[in-house]
């Protein structure tokens, strides 16, 4: 069982507040990734991380930001929350090296 | 570019039963490596099993085993006495070897939602 944790599990929030959703990881992992996934649908990169002080936006454009001072925690930012940013993030790490990633029990985030 | 493709959106099986996913792929490269990810309603992702392109066994886990076709680019999941817990969507998903360096990135399949009835 991998310790990778998110927080909140669920957010019901709305439009323009500013939210952070929690991701940290206890194992030490040099590499961590925050994916977009909306209901019944494909996993979208929007951001991944080396190692502390990288960060590097990922395949599917998102407007949120994130940030690695530490190595075991990677929260992602939305500065102005929209209707449209209404999905689950599922936060995962890895070993540097490593090809298997694991995952946190993503956040379900609803913009009204 | 690699692609995954999972051709089955949905699939169920009744308990007890086999039941085999289907996911091919598109690659250039020689050594890459395969996941099996589940999913189950309550949402977290879990590797189910992992399969390194330079091997030719086929990796298994318990009831969970791959049929690994290198030349035809294929990786099915086969789930033998399928159980209620294994209800989940399941995704198929690849990986570059380690000289691709960062690029190493998963390519993820659209998913399959397997349902097993009682």
């Amino acid at each position: 069982e991998a310790d990778i944790y998110q927080t909140p599990r669920y957010l019901v929030i709305g439009t323009g507040k500013k939210i952070t959703l929690e991701c940290s990881q206890t194992m030490g992992h040099d590499k961590m990734y925050w994916y977009q996934q909306d209901p019944g649908m494909e996993l979208h990169l929007i951001h991944y991380s080396y190692g502390v002080n990288s960060t590097e936006k990922g395949d599917l454009s998102s407007e949120s930001t994130v940030s690695r001072i530490r190595t075991e925690h990677f929260p992602l930012t939305l500065e102005s929350a929209r209707p449209s940013h209404t999905s689950q993030y599922l936060c995962a790490s890895s070993e540097y090296w490593a090809d298997t990633q694991y995952f946190g029990p993503g956040t379900r985030l609803t913009v009204l | 570019a690699q692609t995954v493709t999972q051709s089955q959106p949905e699939m169920s099986v009744q308990e007890a039963e086999t039941v085999t996913l289907s996911c091919t792929y598109d690659t250039s490269e020689n050594n890459y490596y395969l996941f099996w990810y589940k999913q189950p309603p309550s949402r977290q992702m879990i590797l189910v099993i992992r399969q390194e392109a330079y091997k030719q066994q086929n990796a298994t886990e318990n009831r969970f085993s791959v049929n690994f076709q290198k030349a035809a680019k294929s990786f099915s999941l086969k789930i033998s006495d399928s159980q209620l817990g294994d209800t989940a969507m399941y995704f198929c998903a690849f990986m570059k070897p380690y000289n691709a360096g960062n690029n190493r990135k998963l390519i993820w399949g659209l998913g399959t939602s397997l349902a097993v009835n009682p």
